[in-house]
Protein backbone atom coordinates (compact mmCIF):
# COMPACT_ATOMS: atom_id res chain seq x y z
CA UNK A 1 0.00 0.00 0.00
CA UNK A 2 1.00 3.37 -1.02
CA UNK A 3 2.25 5.51 2.06
CA UNK A 4 3.16 9.35 2.14
CA UNK A 5 5.05 11.66 4.27
CA UNK A 6 5.43 15.45 4.52
CA UNK A 7 8.49 17.61 4.92
CA UNK A 8 8.56 21.06 4.90
CA UNK A 9 9.04 24.72 6.87
CA UNK A 10 6.45 24.48 9.43
CA UNK A 11 6.31 28.71 9.47
CA UNK A 12 5.73 30.63 6.70
CA UNK A 13 6.42 34.57 5.93
CA UNK A 14 3.99 36.57 4.32
CA UNK A 15 4.82 37.11 0.42
CA UNK A 16 6.93 33.83 0.59
CA UNK A 17 7.12 30.53 -1.28
CA UNK A 18 5.32 27.50 0.92
CA UNK A 19 7.10 24.30 -0.54
CA UNK A 20 6.58 20.56 0.49
CA UNK A 21 7.84 17.29 -0.19
CA UNK A 22 6.09 14.50 -0.17
CA UNK A 23 7.97 10.89 -0.33
CA UNK A 24 6.07 8.21 -1.25
CA UNK A 25 6.99 4.69 -0.20
CA UNK A 26 5.76 1.42 -1.29
CA UNK A 27 4.80 2.06 -4.53
CA UNK A 28 6.38 3.84 -7.36
CA UNK A 29 5.63 7.36 -8.56
CA UNK A 30 7.34 7.04 -12.19
CA UNK A 31 5.38 6.79 -15.30
CA UNK A 32 6.54 3.42 -15.81
CA UNK A 33 5.31 1.70 -12.84
CA UNK A 34 1.58 -0.23 -12.84
CA UNK A 35 1.69 1.98 -9.54
CA UNK A 36 1.77 5.25 -11.53
CA UNK A 37 -1.15 4.76 -13.29
CA UNK A 38 -3.70 3.97 -10.38
CA UNK A 39 -2.83 7.31 -8.79
CA UNK A 40 -2.79 11.38 -8.71
CA UNK A 41 -0.57 12.52 -6.73
CA UNK A 42 -1.81 15.84 -5.08
CA UNK A 43 -1.80 18.10 -2.11
CA UNK A 44 -5.19 18.53 0.32
CA UNK A 45 -4.93 21.44 2.74
CA UNK A 46 -7.22 21.76 5.80
CA UNK A 47 -7.63 25.40 7.66
CA UNK A 48 -8.09 25.01 11.26
CA UNK A 49 -11.71 24.05 11.95
CA UNK A 50 -13.06 24.03 8.51
CA UNK A 51 -13.23 21.18 5.86
CA UNK A 52 -10.11 19.69 3.81
CA UNK A 53 -9.62 21.47 0.25
CA UNK A 54 -8.30 20.55 -3.07
CA UNK A 55 -5.30 22.38 -3.89
CA UNK A 56 -4.13 20.11 -7.22
CA UNK A 57 -2.38 16.93 -8.40
CA UNK A 58 -0.27 15.56 -11.22
CA UNK A 59 -0.86 12.61 -12.82
CA UNK A 60 1.67 9.83 -14.61
CA UNK A 61 2.51 11.81 -17.43
CA UNK A 62 3.34 15.00 -15.73
CA UNK A 63 -0.08 16.66 -16.17
CA UNK A 64 -1.59 18.69 -13.82
CA UNK A 65 -4.69 20.10 -12.62
CA UNK A 66 -5.34 22.87 -9.95
CA UNK A 67 -8.16 24.64 -8.01
CA UNK A 68 -8.68 27.63 -9.69
CA UNK A 69 -8.94 30.01 -6.68
CA UNK A 70 -5.15 28.79 -6.25
CA UNK A 71 -4.11 28.11 -10.17
CA UNK A 72 -1.87 31.05 -10.22
CA UNK A 73 0.32 30.53 -7.31
CA UNK A 74 1.00 26.81 -7.08
CA UNK A 75 3.47 24.28 -8.92
CA UNK A 76 3.41 20.28 -8.67
CA UNK A 77 6.78 18.57 -9.90
CA UNK A 78 7.81 15.36 -9.77
CA UNK A 79 11.63 14.11 -8.95
CA UNK A 80 11.44 10.37 -10.03
CA UNK A 81 14.59 9.16 -8.95
CA UNK A 82 14.01 10.25 -5.46
CA UNK A 83 9.89 9.27 -5.40
CA UNK A 84 9.18 12.19 -4.66
CA UNK A 85 6.69 14.80 -5.43
CA UNK A 86 6.78 18.79 -4.53
CA UNK A 87 4.14 21.19 -4.35
CA UNK A 88 4.74 25.15 -4.24
CA UNK A 89 2.35 27.82 -3.07
CA UNK A 90 4.11 31.50 -3.73
CA UNK A 91 3.24 34.78 -2.40
CA UNK A 92 1.41 33.35 0.71
CA UNK A 93 -0.97 35.12 2.89
CA UNK A 94 -2.39 34.01 6.66
CA UNK A 95 -5.32 32.70 4.74
CA UNK A 96 -2.91 30.43 3.36
CA UNK A 97 -2.11 29.27 7.53
CA UNK A 98 -3.52 25.51 7.36
CA UNK A 99 -2.80 21.43 7.73
CA UNK A 100 -0.97 20.76 4.54
CA UNK A 101 -1.53 17.13 3.60
CA UNK A 102 0.23 15.09 0.94
CA UNK A 103 -2.74 12.61 -1.26
CA UNK A 104 -2.95 10.46 -3.15
CA UNK A 105 -6.31 10.28 -5.21
CA UNK A 106 -6.69 6.88 -7.03
CA UNK A 107 -7.56 7.48 -10.83
CA UNK A 108 -10.61 5.28 -12.52
CA UNK A 109 -7.21 2.48 -13.13
CA UNK A 110 -7.88 1.63 -9.34
CA UNK A 111 -10.85 -0.38 -7.67
CA UNK A 112 -12.02 2.91 -5.98
CA UNK A 113 -11.89 5.95 -8.00
CA UNK A 114 -11.52 9.50 -5.83
CA UNK A 115 -10.85 7.71 -2.79
CA UNK A 116 -8.19 10.07 -1.36
CA UNK A 117 -5.28 8.37 1.02
CA UNK A 118 -3.20 11.41 3.19
CA UNK A 119 -0.07 11.40 4.83
CA UNK A 120 0.17 12.31 8.62
CA UNK A 121 0.24 16.00 7.36
CA UNK A 122 2.34 19.10 8.32
CA UNK A 123 1.28 22.45 9.80
CA UNK A 124 2.00 25.40 8.33
CA UNK A 125 1.77 29.22 9.50
CA UNK A 126 2.10 32.00 7.56
CA UNK A 127 2.92 35.18 10.07
CA UNK A 128 5.92 37.17 10.03
CA UNK B 1 -17.71 27.24 1.02
CA UNK B 2 -17.62 23.80 0.42
CA UNK B 3 -18.81 21.90 -2.89
CA UNK B 4 -20.46 19.41 -0.83
CA UNK B 5 -23.07 20.23 1.31
CA UNK B 6 -23.29 18.96 5.13
CA UNK B 7 -24.80 20.29 8.21
CA UNK B 8 -22.12 21.56 10.50
CA UNK B 9 -23.41 19.51 13.64
CA UNK B 10 -25.61 16.87 14.60
CA UNK B 11 -25.75 15.00 18.05
CA UNK B 12 -27.27 12.56 19.65
CA UNK B 13 -27.09 9.95 23.14
CA UNK B 14 -25.30 6.36 23.56
CA UNK B 15 -27.37 4.09 21.76
CA UNK B 16 -29.32 6.31 19.69
CA UNK B 17 -29.25 6.05 15.84
CA UNK B 18 -27.78 9.52 14.15
CA UNK B 19 -27.54 9.90 10.42
CA UNK B 20 -25.27 12.69 8.34
CA UNK B 21 -26.28 14.15 4.98
CA UNK B 22 -24.08 15.04 2.50
CA UNK B 23 -25.74 16.84 -0.46
CA UNK B 24 -23.58 17.49 -4.14
CA UNK B 25 -24.32 17.58 -7.76
CA UNK B 26 -24.56 15.52 -10.89
CA UNK B 27 -20.59 16.23 -11.41
CA UNK B 28 -20.06 14.75 -8.27
CA UNK B 29 -21.83 12.74 -6.36
CA UNK B 30 -24.44 11.86 -9.25
CA UNK B 31 -21.75 10.27 -11.21
CA UNK B 32 -19.28 9.16 -8.81
CA UNK B 33 -18.28 7.25 -5.79
CA UNK B 34 -19.19 8.92 -2.25
CA UNK B 35 -16.25 8.58 0.34
CA UNK B 36 -16.96 9.21 4.20
CA UNK B 37 -14.19 10.22 6.16
CA UNK B 38 -13.71 10.13 10.17
CA UNK B 39 -11.47 12.69 12.07
CA UNK B 40 -10.58 12.72 15.48
CA UNK B 41 -8.84 16.48 16.55
CA UNK B 42 -5.37 16.20 16.15
CA UNK B 43 -5.29 13.37 13.47
CA UNK B 44 -5.70 13.12 9.69
CA UNK B 45 -9.12 12.47 8.45
CA UNK B 46 -9.31 8.13 8.25
CA UNK B 47 -11.31 6.52 5.52
CA UNK B 48 -14.86 5.23 7.24
CA UNK B 49 -16.45 3.92 3.96
CA UNK B 50 -15.47 3.88 0.57
CA UNK B 51 -17.41 3.12 -2.74
CA UNK B 52 -20.71 4.38 -1.12
CA UNK B 53 -21.26 1.98 0.76
CA UNK B 54 -18.14 -0.37 1.98
CA UNK B 55 -16.98 -0.13 5.55
CA UNK B 56 -12.96 0.49 5.68
CA UNK B 57 -11.02 -3.00 7.68
CA UNK B 58 -12.10 -2.47 11.34
CA UNK B 59 -14.69 0.06 10.92
CA UNK B 60 -17.75 -1.24 12.93
CA UNK B 61 -21.06 -2.55 11.11
CA UNK B 62 -23.22 0.15 13.05
CA UNK B 63 -21.69 2.51 10.69
CA UNK B 64 -23.28 2.16 6.90
CA UNK B 65 -23.31 4.61 3.72
CA UNK B 66 -25.97 5.02 0.88
CA UNK B 67 -26.32 7.20 -1.70
CA UNK B 68 -29.16 8.18 -4.12
CA UNK B 69 -28.99 10.67 -6.80
CA UNK B 70 -26.78 13.84 -5.68
CA UNK B 71 -26.90 13.09 -2.40
CA UNK B 72 -25.59 10.61 0.09
CA UNK B 73 -25.89 9.38 3.84
CA UNK B 74 -23.96 8.05 6.59
CA UNK B 75 -25.74 6.37 9.13
CA UNK B 76 -24.17 5.51 12.61
CA UNK B 77 -26.59 3.55 14.85
CA UNK B 78 -26.01 2.38 18.74
CA UNK B 79 -24.37 5.60 19.03
CA UNK B 80 -20.87 5.05 21.20
CA UNK B 81 -19.06 8.04 22.80
CA UNK B 82 -15.76 7.31 21.10
CA UNK B 83 -17.42 8.05 17.89
CA UNK B 84 -17.61 11.82 18.56
CA UNK B 85 -15.60 13.35 15.90
CA UNK B 86 -16.11 15.36 12.80
CA UNK B 87 -17.06 13.25 9.49
CA UNK B 88 -16.50 14.39 5.83
CA UNK B 89 -18.05 13.13 2.67
CA UNK B 90 -15.62 13.74 -0.79
CA UNK B 91 -16.37 12.33 -3.95
CA UNK B 92 -14.79 12.95 -7.51
CA UNK B 93 -16.01 15.66 -9.46
CA UNK B 94 -16.20 15.43 -13.37
CA UNK B 95 -16.10 19.13 -13.83
CA UNK B 96 -12.87 21.54 -14.07
CA UNK B 97 -10.57 18.80 -15.44
CA UNK B 98 -11.43 16.17 -12.81
CA UNK B 99 -10.77 16.66 -9.16
CA UNK B 100 -11.56 15.51 -5.88
CA UNK B 101 -14.37 17.84 -3.65
CA UNK B 102 -15.41 17.64 0.15
CA UNK B 103 -17.74 18.57 2.37
CA UNK B 104 -17.70 21.28 5.05
CA UNK B 105 -17.46 18.85 7.88
CA UNK B 106 -20.09 17.52 10.64
CA UNK B 107 -19.24 17.56 14.18
CA UNK B 108 -20.70 14.60 15.89
CA UNK B 109 -21.31 15.00 19.47
CA UNK B 110 -22.75 12.43 22.06
CA UNK B 111 -24.96 13.54 24.75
Amino acid sequence: QVQLQESGSGLVKPSETLSLTCTVSGGSISGDSASSDSYYWGCIRQPPGKGPEWIGHIDSSGSTNFNPSLKSRVTISVATSKNQFSVKLSSVTAADTAMYYCATIETKYNLSPGSVSLGQGTLVTVSS
Amino acid sequence: QSVLTQPPSASGTPGQRVTISCSGSISNIGSNYVYWYQQVPGTAPKLLIFRNKHRSSGVPDRFSGSKAGTSASLDISGLRSEDEAVYFCSAWDDSLGGHVVFGGGTNLTVL
